[in-house]
């Protein structure tokens, strides 16, 4: 089974700081890469994804998240964060033709201001 | 408005008891999935369905139980069977009947069931 580990389970942040979760995996094979963001008491909603081309994905809000094969991470950051972007990421991995997700155990970030 | 639907919200169950989480969705997508999520530990696979009438178990379906009788709805049933039931239930789906990898895989807003 896929291994993804988030070092990180908790990161408290004061607004407009900088801010970045990691994440790293264990396969060698192909790897589809994707974040996900969950607010309290909701689903989890996808906030960018690693497919293939370009190892650097931007997501509409301001979130970025580089490939690093050799590294075999996917990081996330964000140089300014706000209040509203306390929740919890969660890093998902596919590898191959294998569509199930293996998920991360999660990094809850909170903004202070 | 296109989405995942999940009922109820919250469910307390008492011991013994069997109870089944209902998840609809109008996305017209082919694979549907249920996820368990306790803190700390991420999101694990229950069972997933890539067609009408067809499921796997996932990594933890022991004392679980689904049916996929129509493409739009894939309830679940913990029975009793299931030794620590109380989590955050969460269903998903994705597009295509094969489950490609790079389809996304949208969530509904999750079931917290409570055993008491």
């Amino acid at each position: 089974a896929q291994s993804v580990t988030q070092l990180d389970s908790q990161v408290p942040v004061f607004e407009e700081a900088p801010v970045e979760l990691r994440c790293n995996y264990s396969s060698s094979v192909s790897v589809y890469l994707f974040w996900y963001v969950q607010y309290p008491n909701q689903g989890l909603q996808l906030l960018l994804k690693y497919l293939s081309g370009s190892t650097l994905v931007e997501s509409i809000n301001g979130f970025e998240a580089e490939f690093n094969k050799s590294q075999t991470s996917f990081h996330l950051r964000k140089p300014s964060v706000h209040i509203s972007d306390t929740a919890e990421y969660f890093c998902a991995v596919s590898v191959g033709n294998d569509y199930k997700l293996s998920f991360g155990a999660g990094t809850t970030v909170t903004v202070r201001a | 408005d296109g989405g995942i639907t999940q009922s109820p919200k919250y469910l307390f169950r008492k011991e013994g008891q069997n109870v089944t989480l209902s998840c609809e969705q109008n996305l017209n997508h082919d694979a549907m999935y249920w996820y368990r999520q306790d803190p700390g530990q991420g999101l694990r696979l229950i069972y997933y369905s890539q067609i009408v009438n067809d499921f796997q178990k996932g990594d933890i379906a022991e004392g679980y139980s689904v049916s996929r009788e129509k493409k739009e709805s894939f309830p679940l049933t913990v029975t009793s069977a299931q030794k620590n039931p109380t989590a955050f239930y969460l269903c998903a789906s994705s597009r295509s009947p094969t489950g490609a990898p790079t389809d996304t895989q949208y969530f509904g807003p999750g079931t917290r069931l409570t055993v008491l």
